[in-house]
C-alpha cells in the first residue's frame, strides 16, 4: 500500500525559495502526483501536478524524479502570504478492478518570516 | 472557489440524530467527493460520486451515506452521529475532462461539525 511522508513544518523568509519534499512508495503507476496549499479555516486550493521531470506554472515548480518515488514542491520567492499547510497527494492502485486509493500527506506547516 | 457551496457551514447537533451536509456546485462537473479532515490524520475520502446515482465508497465510509439525484447537488448523511464524526468535512469536485490518473480537484469552503 502506497504511502507519503512530508516534513511536519518548515520555517523560511520572504523572498527565499521553499522546496518541500514528499517520499511516496509504491504508487499507482499511472498517476499524477498533485500537490495542494490549505490556508485556515478554507478548503485545499490546488496548486500544481505532476507525471515526470519538471512541470511549473505560474506560482510553483514540481520535481519528480525517474522513479516517481518522491516529488519536490518548489515555492520561488515566498512572501508572507505563502504560510499555509502543503499536502501532497499520490494514488495507489488497490484492487485488481483498478480501483485507486487517495492517499493524502499530513501536510507540510510552511511558516514564512519577516 | 470553482463555484462549490456547502451547507450548513457549521452545525452542532446531538449524538444519535441524523445529520445532512450539502455540497452544491454550479458547473455541471461529473465527479464529486465528500471528504473529513481531522488534526493527525489529513484528509480522508468518504464518498465520492462519478454522476447522478452513480456513488462509491472511500476508506471511512461507515457510519455515512451519500446521495445524488441530481448534478449539482451531493448529499452527506450521517445517519446516526456519534461524538467521533465530530469533524471539518469538504466537498470536492474534478474538473470534466481530468486525465485518468489527475487528482486535481477544487474544494468548498467545510463544514465544522460538532456531535456532543
Amino acid at each position: 500500500l502506497a504511502k507519503t511522508t512530508q516534513p511536519i513544518s518548515m520555517d523560511s523568509y520572504e523572498g527565499q525559495e521553499v522546496n518541500i519534499t514528499c517520499s511516496h512508495n509504491n504508487i499507482a503507476t499511472n498517476d499524477y502526483i498533485t500537490w495542494y496549499q490549505q490556508f485556515p479555516s478554507q478548503g485545499p486550493r490546488f496548486i500544481i501536478q505532476g507525471y515526470k521531470t519538471k512541470v511549473t506554472n505560474e506560482v510553483a515548480s514540481l520535481f519528480i524524479p525517474a522513479d516517481r518515488k518522491s516529488s519536490t514542491l518548489s515555492l520561488p520567492r515566498v512572501s508572507l502570504s505563502d504560510t499555509a499547510v502543503y499536502y501532497c497527494l499520490v494514488g495507489d492502485i488497490i484492487n485488481a478492478g483498478n480501483n485507486r486509493k487517495l492517499i493524502w500527506g499530513l501536510g507540510t506547516s510552511l511558516a514564512v518570516n519577516p | 472557489d470553482a463555484g462549490i457551496t456547502q451547507s450548513p457551514r457549521h452545525k452542532v447537533t446531538e449524538t444519535g440524530t441524523p445529520v445532512t451536509l450539502r455540497c452544491h456546485q454550479t458547473e455541471n462537473h461529473r465527479y464529486m467527493y465528500w471528504y473529513r479532515q481531522d488534526p493527525g490524520h489529513g484528509l480522508r475520502l468518504i464518498h465520492y460520486s462519478y454522476g447522478v446515482k452513480d456513488t462509491d465508497k472511500g476508506e471511512v465510509s461507515d457510519g455515512y451515506s451519500v446521495s445524488r439525484s441530481k448534478t449539482e447537488d451531493f448529499l452527506l448523511t450521517l445517519e446516526s452521529a456519534t461524538s467521533s464524526q465530530t469533524s471539518v468535512y469538504f466537498c470536492a469536485i474534478r474538473p470534466g475532462g481530468g486525465r485518468e490518473g489527475s487528482y486535481e480537484q477544487y474544494f468548498g469552503p467545510g463544514t465544522r461539525l460538532t456531535v456532543t
